[in-house]
């Protein structure tokens, strides 16, 4: 089945500067990949995603970029801010499996 | 539109009982999962199903049943609860998860099972 991996499992950085997340995937089938953000206590909330079809996709602060040759994506966010501040999980999708596989989780901390 | 509802969701055991988790969704989609969160391990899939009557088992089904009588219910049941089954559970829906077509999950709110 499909394996992701995710790093840093920690980040920490100074508001106002940029992070990035990154993920690699084991399925080369796999075509869909979604980010989320998990607030504590909250549950996982979709903030982007990308089809293998697109190498990268923008929403206001957040980008996503996929390099479907490498097998990973990654997730960026720029001009941090400390509502940013969570828990994100990459996931990804296997060619012929049913349910998203999701990496570890990475916990962003903004420090003001 | 109340999207993903879960109950309860709070919950302690003690080892050896049984509990059912219902998951209950508006939207009319196709297909419902049960993830298990736990610190350091993400999310993992615990079963899923792909339509009314239809169930399958994801990466760690171990300990759990599930049913899918109505295409809107989906419920997670622990016939004989153990410590290592202490976690958050989540419930999530999707439009559909094959391959052409692929669409965000919905998640629930979660419920924390404790068993002691």
């Amino acid at each position: 089945g499909e394996n992701v991996e995710q790093h840093p499992s920690t980040l920490s950085v100074q508001e106002g500067d940029s992070a990035v997340i990154k993920c690699t995937y084991s399925d080369s089938a796999s075509n869909y990949f979604p980010w989320y953000k998990q607030e504590l206590g909250k549950r996982p909330q979709l903030i982007i995603d990308i089809r293998s079809n697109v190498g990268e996709k923008k929403d206001q602060r957040i980008a996503v970029t996929l390099n479907k040759t490498a097998k990973h994506f990654s997730l960026h966010i720029t001009e941090t801010q400390p509502e940013d501040s969570a828990v994100y999980f990459c996931a990804a999708i296997g060619g012929g499996a049913d349910g998203l596989t999701f990496g570890k989780g990475t916990h962003l901390i903004i420090q003001p | 539109n109340a999207g993903v509802t879960q109950t309860p969701k709070f919950r302690v055991l003690k080892t050896g009982q049984s509990m059912t988790l219902l998951c209950a969704q508006d939207m009319n989609h196709e297909y419902m999962y049960w993830y298990r969160q736990d610190p350091g391990m993400g999310l993992r899939l615990i079963h899923y199903s792909v339509g009314e009557g239809t169930t399958a088992k994801g990466e760690v089904p171990d300990g759990y049943n599930v049913s899918r009588l109505k295409k809107q219910n989906f419920l997670l049941g622990l016939e004989s609860a153990a410590p290592s089954q202490t976690s958050v559970y989540f419930c999530a829906s999707s439009y559909s998860s094959g391959s052409s077509y692929n669409s965000p999950l919905h998640f629930g709110n979660g419920t924390r099972l404790t068993v002691t």
